[in-house]
């Protein structure tokens, strides 16, 4: 069975700030993906990146980062130069490769942006 | 290009009274999902369906029943609706590879009096 576990319910930033969003898994899988998701106060799921278990380089796309440290199981999502915009509730899910996907996700983090 | 679209938006039921959910995507993917959120919780699997003509029970599926009607539809229906239901609902879709994300549809806000 797979678990995903965000320990903060709630973190908040200075706007331009850097901020690190914690996540870590559990697993008995070789093959799997981890996914962060972004849910702004309207409500839709939005993708922000992707991590594949094999993959070697840490995941970017754009001001997001992905932390993955497949020994220690964790997938920390990092948000840099912090933006209002950026307020919301973040996800982390993962999901087994290959066979049926049955996605796991996280109880999520609020973050708030300040100015 | 619509993507994943969910009607209704929002909904007031009585308990007892049944409804359902309707789901549509329109970028040729293969598996579906159906989620409830509540809140504190994150979004908990209700039903998927890794292709056309097949469903599964996902974390939560007492008290509710799917459709794949077709490659595009994936229906979820609540026969006898109970207070306990009362959540938001989201319907997303994948293609198949392991990197593939799932899309997610706006969400249908029900609330069971």
């Amino acid at each position: 069975a797979q678990k995903i576990t965000q320990t903060q319910p709630g973190m908040f930033v200075q706007e331009k700030e850097a901020v690190t969003l914690d996540c870590t898994y559990d697993t008995s899988d070789q093959s799997y993906g981890l996914f962060w998701y972004k849910q702004p106060s309207s409500g839709e799921m939005i993708f922000l990146i992707y991590q594949g278990s094999y993959d070697e380089q840490n995941a970017t796309e754009g001001r997001y980062s992905l932390n993955f440290q497949k020994a220690r199981k964790s997938a920390n999502l990092v948000i840099s130069a912090s933006q209002l915009g950026d307020s919301a509730m973040y996800f982390c899910a993962m999901g087994q490769s290959g066979g049926s996907y049955i996605p796991t996700f996280g109880r999520g983090t609020s973050l708030i942006v300040h100015p | 290009n619509a993507g994943v679209t969910q009607t209704p938006k929002f909904q007031v039921l009585k308990t007892g009274q049944s409804m359902t959910l309707q789901c549509a995507q329109d970028m040729n993917h293969n598996s579906m999902y159906w989620y409830r959120q509540d809140p504190g919780m994150g979004l908990r699997l209700i039903y998927y369906s890794a292709s056309e003509g097949t469903t599964d029970k996902g974390e939560v599926p007492n008290g509710y029943n799917v459709s794949r009607l077709n490659k595009r539809e994936f229906s979820l229906r609540l026969e006898s609706a109970a207070p306990s239901q009362t959540s938001v609902y989201f319907c997303a879709s994948r293609r198949t590879a392991s990197t593939d994300t799932q899309y997610f549809g706006p969400g249908t806000r029900l609330t069971v009096l």
